[in-house]
């Protein structure tokens, strides 16, 4: 299973850009990118997916490099409301066609005022 | 709409209770799951099914007893808890077809006393 390495924690200006990296060495060449953020006590929501080539939603960018051994999530303006733990996932293909996600420790972005 | 819901909210219950967590998602997504998150800790398997069958059970003791009685529902049925199965429970959906994004449910906050 590829893993994810992310730093613990980052600091961000609000309505500055948030750049949150992520290592993916062994990632293989059919595995999706996934970004997931968790705002304290509430589940898990999704933010962006990507395999290959860079993608863009009404949320976030994700920039993947050309070798996919990394990944940055890119919040273009940051608010308060972003302060969230923000896991980087490889997504590994379980039985019958599900999705196994295993989250790893994700980065902590504290958005300051 | 992406919407997974879970009730109840909170639940507190003695080791020798029986009770149930419910999980609904009316997206059309074949396949659904159970997470675990214990307090700081990111989330972990426990169970996926697949068009309702059970097809990947992460090892889990016999006091978790998933149910998924037809495509939109997807129950945890807890029977003799210890006080260390206290964690917030996730349930989530993904269509099998395509990048199997998974869309997670609020949690249900348990405490076993």
């Amino acid at each position: 299973d590829a893993k994810t390495t992310q730093p613990p924690s980052m600091d961000c200006a609000e309505g500055r850009a948030a750049n949150l990296p992520c290592n993916h060495s062994t990632i293989s060449g059919n595995e999706y990118v996934y970004w997931y953020r968790q705002i304290h006590s509430q589940g898990p929501q999704y933010i962006i997916h990507g395999l290959k080539n860079n993608e863009t939603n009404e949320m976030a960018s994700l920039i993947i490099t050309e070798d996919r051994k990394s990944s940055t999530l890119i919040l273009p303006h940051a608010t308060l409301r972003d302060t969230a733990v923000y896991y980087c996932i490889v997504r590994v293909m379980g039985s019958g066609n599900t999705c196994k996600l295993i989250f790893g420790q994700g980065t902590t972005l504290q958005v300051k005022p | 709409d992406t919407e997974v819901t879970q009730t109840p909210k909170h639940l507190v219950m003695g080791m020798t209770n029986k009770k149930s967590l419910k999980c609904e998602q009316h997206m059309g997504h074949r396949a659904m799951y159970w997470y675990k998150q214990k307090a700081k800790k990111p989330p972990e398997l426990m169970f996926v099914y697949s068009y309702e069958k059970l097809s990947i059970n992460e090892s889990v003791p016999s006091r978790f007893s998933p149910e998924c009685p037809n495509s939109s529902l997807l129950n945890l049925h807890l029977h003799a808890l210890q006080p260390e199965d206290s964690a917030l429970y996730l349930c989530a959906s993904s269509a099998l077809q395509g990048p199997p994004t998974q869309y997670f449910g609020p949690g249900t906050r348990l405490l076993v006393l």
